[in-house]
C-alpha cells in the first residue's frame, strides 16, 4: 500500500521556539493531506486540512498563525508549530487519501515536547 | 459531520478468550467504515474496512467486524485474543467520496491479560 512518512519522528524544545513538522507520500501524489493531534489516551482530532497549491482549512478552534501548514509540492505538506509552548506538546499525525476507496494513509507520527 | 462513538474506553480481556469492541455511528448516509490499530508511540495501521458488499469483512490477523446498516453499528471481534493484540483500536467512519475527511470514535484501549 500507499506510504506516508513523517519527519522527524520525534522533537524536544524549549519554549518559544518554532518547530517545523514534514510529512511525505512516498510513492504516490497527494493534492491533500490531512493533519491531526493526539493528546495522550484521546482519540485523533483533524486540526486542518492541507491543500497542494492553496490555504489550507482549519477546524474551529485551531490557531492559524501558530499552527502553520504548508503544501508546497504533491508530496510534501509541512506544519510549523510557531512559539511552541508546553501545552502544544502532543503526538501529531498525518495523513493522506489514497486513489480510490476513501482510505486514508497515516504517517507513523510525530511526538513533541516542549519544555 | 458524523459522530463516532466508542462505548468502550478500556478492554481488559484473558489471553485466547473472545473479545468485541464496539462502535456506533451517527448518519444514516452512505458512509466507509474503517478500524485502526495504533501501538504506543506509533502511528494508525488499518485493520480492516467496508466498502461495500459483503456486511462480514475480517483481517489477516483473524479480526472481523460486521456492518450493520439498521443499527448504525461496525463492532469489532476476535475469537481468541493473544498478547500481541494489546493496543488502542479506533474506529473510524467517511462519508463517500474521494478524499473526504475522517471521523474518529475516542478509542478503545485493549489488554490482553495473560
Amino acid at each position: 500500500g500507499a506510504v506516508v512518512s513523517q519527519h522527524p519522528s520525534w522533537v524536544i524544545c524549549k519554549s518559544g521556539t518554532s518547530v517545523k513538522i514534514e510529512c511525505r507520500s512516498l510513492d504516490f501524489q497527494a493534492t491533500t493531506m490531512f493533519w491531526y493531534r493526539q493528546f495522550p489516551k484521546q482519540s485523533l482530532m483533524l486540526m486542518a486540512t492541507s491543500n497542494e497549491g492553496s490555504k489550507a482549512t482549519y477546524e474551529q478552534g485551531v490557531e492559524k498563525d501558530k499552527f502553520l501548514i504548508n503544501h508546497a509540492s504533491l508530496t510534501l505538506s509541512t506544519l510549523t508549530v510557531t512559539s511552541a509552548h508546553p501545552e502544544d506538546s502532543s503526538f501529531y499525525i498525518c495523513s493522506a487519501p489514497g486513489l480510490v476507496d476513501d482510505e486514508q494513509f497515516f504517517g507513523p507520527g510525530t511526538r513533541l515536547t516542549v519544555l | 459531520a458524523q459522530s463516532v462513538t466508542q462505548l468502550d474506553s478500556q478492554v481488559p480481556v484473558f489471553e485466547e478468550a473472545p473479545v468485541e469492541l464496539r462502535c456506533n455511528y451517527s448518519s444514516s448516509v452512505s458512509v466507509y467504515l474503517f478500524w485502526y490499530v495504533q501501538y504506543p508511540n506509533q502511528g494508525l495501521q488499518l485493520l480492516l474496512k467496508y466498502l461495500s458488499g459483503s456486511t462480514l469483512v475480517e483481517s489477516i490477523n483473524g479480526f472481523e467486524a460486521e456492518f450493520n446498516k439498521s443499527q448504525t453499528s461496525f463492532h469489532l471481534r476476535k475469537p481468541s485474543v493473544h498478547i500481541s493484540d494489546t493496543a488502542e483500536y479506533f474506529c473510524a467512519v467517511s462519508d463517500r467520496g474521494h478524499g473526504n475527511q475522517f471521523y474518529f470514535g475516542t478509542g478503545t484501549s485493549l489488554t490482553v491479560i495473560p
